[in-house]
């Protein structure tokens, strides 16, 4: 059974910092991993998607890394703006099944 | 509580079918998701309400995508007509009020020939 792990569960920062967040899952055969943000009283926003063939995704100021073999996967967040906090899930596709880590509660200060 | 509750778990129609989706949702959650999955584009998000009134319809692919949520235990997605493309997972998920969590139904498998 797969299970994802986030890590930190809450992570604060001054405006401007570069950041990673941290994805570990247990079974490597994925096909799929995902990034996500959650704001308050809205759906989950995609962010970016890696398919298991791939070693990472960029989109703006966001980079996502995947290693298999290891388990893991990276959301790097560079020059950080309090419009970024959120909390943030990733989540992992196998099987048949889709499984969420708990998330990164991000807090971005002026 | 039984969780989200979506039905039918599988459905297989032909092309230009109209399909239709149900999600009853955890008994006292405001939030009313739909999502989409698929192995290309991961999974997105096509609607959601809140207190049964639709606030974002954005990630609704096109006039075919349809839904509705006369009231508080109950919401349809709708396809009509339906394409092979349409191919996917559907996912009901529903949220209480804060809207921080999300509980994620078992989805339906969709398939159109």
């Amino acid at each position: 059974k797969q299970e994802v792990t986030q890590i930190p569960a809450a992570l604060s920062v001054p405006e401007g910092e570069n950041l990673v967040l941290n994805c570990s899952f247990t079974d490597s055969a994925i096909y799929n991993l995902q990034w996500f943000r959650q704001d308050p009283g809205k759906g989950l926003t995609s962010l970016l998607l890696i398919q298991s063939s791939q070693r990472e995704q960029t989109s703006g100021r966001l980079n996502a890394s995947l290693d298999k073999s290891s388990g893991r996967s990276t959301l790097y967040i560079a020059a950080s703006q309090p419009g970024d906090s959120a909390t943030y899930l990733c989540a992992v596709h196998n099987n048949n099944d889709m499984r969420f880590g708990a998330g990164t509660r991000l807090t971005v200060k002026p | 509580d039984a969780g989200v509750i979506q039905s039918p778990r599988h459905e297989v129609t032909e092309m230009g079918q109209e399909v239709t989706l149900r999600c009853k949702p955890i008994s006292g959650h405001d939030y009313l998701f739909w999502y989409r999955q698929t192995m290309m584009r991961g999974l997105e998000l096509l609607i959601y309400f809140n207190n049964n009134v639709p606030i974002d319809d954005s990630g609704m692919p096109e006039d075919r995508f349809s839904a509705k949520m006369p009231n508080a235990s109950f919401s349809t997605l709708k396809i009509q007509p339906s394409e092979p493309r349409d191919s996917a997972v559907y996912f009901c998920a529903s949220g209480p009020t804060g809207g921080n969590e999300q509980f994620f139904g078992p989805g339906t498998r969709l398939t159109v020939l």
